[in-house]
C-alpha cells in the first residue's frame, strides 16, 4: 500500500489529557505533513516538518519526526473539545511536492 | 480570502451523464490536485498538476480527466460516471515543494 499507517485508529480521551498520535511510512521522504478534518469537510493543514528536522512546535502541537525508523508522531497538549477530529499524515510520494499520500488517519474524540 | 473553492457541493447524478466539478485558487499556487475520499480507504489522490498544461495521474485516475488551461483553475472531468465513483471529493493546492496544501470543501457526488 502507498498510504501511511497511523496508529491508533480512534483515541478516546478527557478534555485536558494530551493526545498522541503517530504516523510510520516506508520510503524516504523530504517532509511530512499533518492535517486535521473536521467531520465531512475539508481538510486543514497543521504543520510541516523536513527530513532535516527532528521537533518542530505549533501552538499545543508538537510534531517529532525520525526518519531512521521511519515515523512521526503529533502530539497535542491540553485537548479541548474543539481538538474532536480525524487527523492524517501525509508525505510525498515523489520528489516533489505535488504527489502528497496520506494515511487513513487516527480519529480523535475529545471527552468534555 | 485565500481559498480553493469546489463547486458544487453536492451533486446527484445518473450513471453515464457527463459531468464536470470545479475547482479555483486564489492564492497563485503552482500545485494543484483532486482527491477521493471513501470510508476505510483514507484520502487518494486522482490526478495532480504542477503548473499550467502540466498534469500527471494519482493513484486512482481511472475514468477522471482533468485541465489545467489556466493557473488558478483545474476541473475535474467524469465523462460517464458510474457509481462506483460515488464518494466525496476534494479539491487542494501548494506552493511548491516544502508547504502544505490548502484543501477546498469538498464536493459530495452521488451516482445512481
Amino acid at each position: 500500500s502507498q498510504q501511511g499507517e497511523e496508529d491508533p485508529q480512534a483515541l478516546s480521551i478527557q478534555e485536558g489529557e494530551n493526545a498522541t498520535m503517530n504516523c510510520s511510512y516506508k520510503t524516504s521522504i523530504n517532509n511530512l505533513q499533518w492535517y486535521r478534518q473536521n467531520s465531512g469537510r475539508g481538510l486543514v493543514h497543521l504543520i510541516l516538518i523536513r527530513s532535516n528536522e527532528r521537533e518542530k512546535h505549533s501552538g499545543r502541537l508538537r510534531v517529532t519526526l525520525d526518519t531512521s525508523k521511519k515515523s512521526s508522531s503529533l502530539l497535542i497538549t491540553a485537548s479541548r473539545a474543539a481538538d474532536t477530529a480525524s487527523y492524517f499524515c501525509a508525505r510525498p510520494s515523489n520528489f516533489g511536492n505535488e504527489k502528497l499520500t496520506f494515511g487513513t488517519g487516527t480519529r480523535l474524540t475529545i471527552i468534555p | 480570502e485565500a481559498q480553493v473553492t469546489q463547486n458544487p457541493r453536492y451533486l446527484i447524478t445518473v450513471t453515464g451523464k457527463k459531468l464536470t466539478v470545479t475547482c479555483s485558487q486564489n492564492m497563485n499556487h503552482e500545485y494543484m490536485s483532486w482527491y477521493r475520499q471513501d470510508p476505510g480507504l483514507g484520502l487518494r489522490q486522482i490526478y495532480y498538476s504542477m503548473n499550467v498544461e502540466v498534469t500527471d495521474k494519482g493513484d486512482v485516475p481511472e475514468g477522471y480527466k482533468v485541465s489545467r488551461k489556466e493557473k488558478r483553475n483545474f476541473p475535474l472531468i467524469l465523462e460517464s460516471p458510474s457509481p462506483n465513483q460515488t464518494s466525496l471529493y476534494f479539491c487542494a493546492s501548494s506552493q511548491t515543494g516544502g508547504y502544505g496544501y490548502t484543501f477546498g470543501s469538498g464536493t459530495r457526488l452521488t451516482v445512481v
